[in-house]
């Protein structure tokens, strides 16, 4: 069975960075790309960007280009997401999800989804 | 930037009837290949999205018959025929053309 797990909440300072694991299980990990999405309290989703564990290619969403890197580990069949130079409006949960084809080679739709980390940014 | 703007923002509808909610795109969402690049989710109270509709109009696996996607383009509709309990939630559309981008959600609930 797929399955996604997720490191648990983080609660950070403005000006820090933060990294978010996401763990697979169940699927042939380096044949699918990851999606990152974040919710605000309250708030809608929103596309963060996108890493392929195939290729290692990304696409970050532009208000992210500047301050996110997605990276994915074959080994340890997980993918991260860092996010510099937080703000409090960077306060949300974090989703990564998995692309729903294989060896896809740009973001996708995604069929699979975490549990979700929630990320505060406060002083 | 591929814009999506859903509506209406929230609908209430009674349990059995049915329940419709619109998607609309600031660029078409037809590619070449004929399929429009077109996702529906339902974000469930506390739970994370779950895909139910890709490609504009196929239905993710499991997700029930009730559910149906249609349209083309840059208008695209979400129906469901008779409305559950289970149902309530947000539903999001999502293009998938260029990088991807979220429509701001419907929400549905129970009358």
């Amino acid at each position: 069975q797929v399955h996604l797990v997720q490191s648990g909440a983080e609660v950070k300072q403005p000006g820090a960075s933060v990294k978010v694991s996401c763990s697979a299980s169940g699927y042939p990990f380096n044949g699918y790309g990851f999606t990152w999405v974040r919710q605000a309290p309250g708030q809608g989703l929103e596309w963060v960007g996108w890493i392929s564990a195939f290729s290692g290619s990304t696409d970050y969403a532009p208000k992210f280009r500047n301050r996110v890197t997605m990276t994915t580990d074959i080994s340890t069949r997980t993918a991260y997401m860092e996010l510099r130079n937080l703000t409090p409006d960077d306060t949300a949960v974090y989703y990564c999800a998995r692309d729903q084809r294989t060896q896809w080679y740009r973001p996708d739709s995604v069929d699979v989804w975490a549990q979700g980390t929630m990320v505060t940014v406060s002083s | 930037e591929i814009v999506m703007t859903q509506s209406p923002l929230s609908l209430a509808v009674t349990l059995g009837e049915p329940a419709s909610m619109s998607c609309r795109s600031n660029q078409s969402l037809l590619h070449g290949d004929e399929f429009n690049y077109l996702d529906w989710y339902l974000q469930r109270p506390g739970h994370s999205p779950q895909l139910l509709i890709y490609v504009g109009s196929t239905r993710a696996s499991g997700v029930p018959d009730r559910f149906s996607g249609s349209g083309s383009g840059t208008d695209f509709k979400l129906q469901i025929s008779r409305v559950e309990a289970e149902d309530v939630g947000v539903y999001y559309c999502m293009q998938t053309l260029q990088s991807l981008t979220f429509g701001g959600g419907t929400r549905v609930e129970i009358k």
